[in-house]
């Protein structure tokens, strides 16, 4: 059973779109992370949010916590080439290490 | 400030045989994991160590072994290699939320 279930799996889009990806959960978590991995390299911290209903923005990028703890999403404002990659949430239980969701794998095409 | 380094970068194997990543961090954190990475899968939990001298298994332990040396080093090894074992293999640190990932080894066990 996956803890974190991320949508949509795949995603490809022309240069200049918005779009948003998802990260659920039954499980209530102390915080959640998100995470951009790109070929060939480790992933690669975004953000953190840690308080229901948290929003934090890193420029065209847009992260909400829901206000149960229990989701995330990711909104890109027009998406660019650059922004091509695997988006991986992960969420923090008490005193576990970090669960990771499977990805949402990001095109944007120029 | 090298981060998190991992060695070797690429590995072929031949099933039975055996074999020991490496990993080292320079940022002091007290915790470190081992993740493999399969097309699909996400990032899975191998083993951790959330300080020098504990280790605890994760998601997938089995056909693993661990060791944390010091506080900068902990190495994955894989006494009799199988095919099942072919991923990307990532070593992360963290001293909080964060975690920090080495950029990876790609290991090919034929």
């Amino acid at each position: 059973t996956q803890l974190l279930e991320q949508s949509p799996q795949f995603l490809s889009i022309q240069e200049g779109e918005n779009l948003t990806v998802y990260c659920n959960s039954s499980s209530v978590f102390s915080s959640l992370q998100w995470y951009r991995q790109e070929p060939g390299e480790g992933p690669v911290l975004l953000v953190t949010v840690v308080t229901g209903g948290e929003v934090k923005k890193l420029k065209r990028l847009t992260f909400q916590f829901g206000d149960a703890r229990k989701d995330s999403s990711l909104h890109i404002t027009a998406a660019q080439p650059g922004d091509t990659g695997l988006y991986l949430c992960a969420g923090e239980l008490g005193n576990t290490p970090l669960v990771f969701g499977k990805g949402t794998r990001l095109s944007v095409i120029a | 400030n090298a981060g998190v380094t991992q060695t070797p970068k690429f590995q072929v194997l031949k099933t039975g045989q055996s074999m020991t990543l490496q990993c080292a961090q320079d940022m002091n954190h007290n915790s470190m994991y081992w993740y493999r990475q399969d097309p699909g899968m996400g990032l899975r939990l191998i083993y951790y160590s959330a300080s020098e001298g504990t280790t605890d298994k994760g998601e997938v332990p089995n056909g693993y072994n661990v060791s944390r040396l010091n506080k900068r080093e902990f190495s994955l090894r894989l006494e009799s290699a199988a095919p099942s074992q072919t991923s990307v293999y990532f070593c992360a640190s963290s001293q909080g939320l964060e975690q920090y990932f080495g950029p990876g080894t790609r290991l090919t066990v034929t």
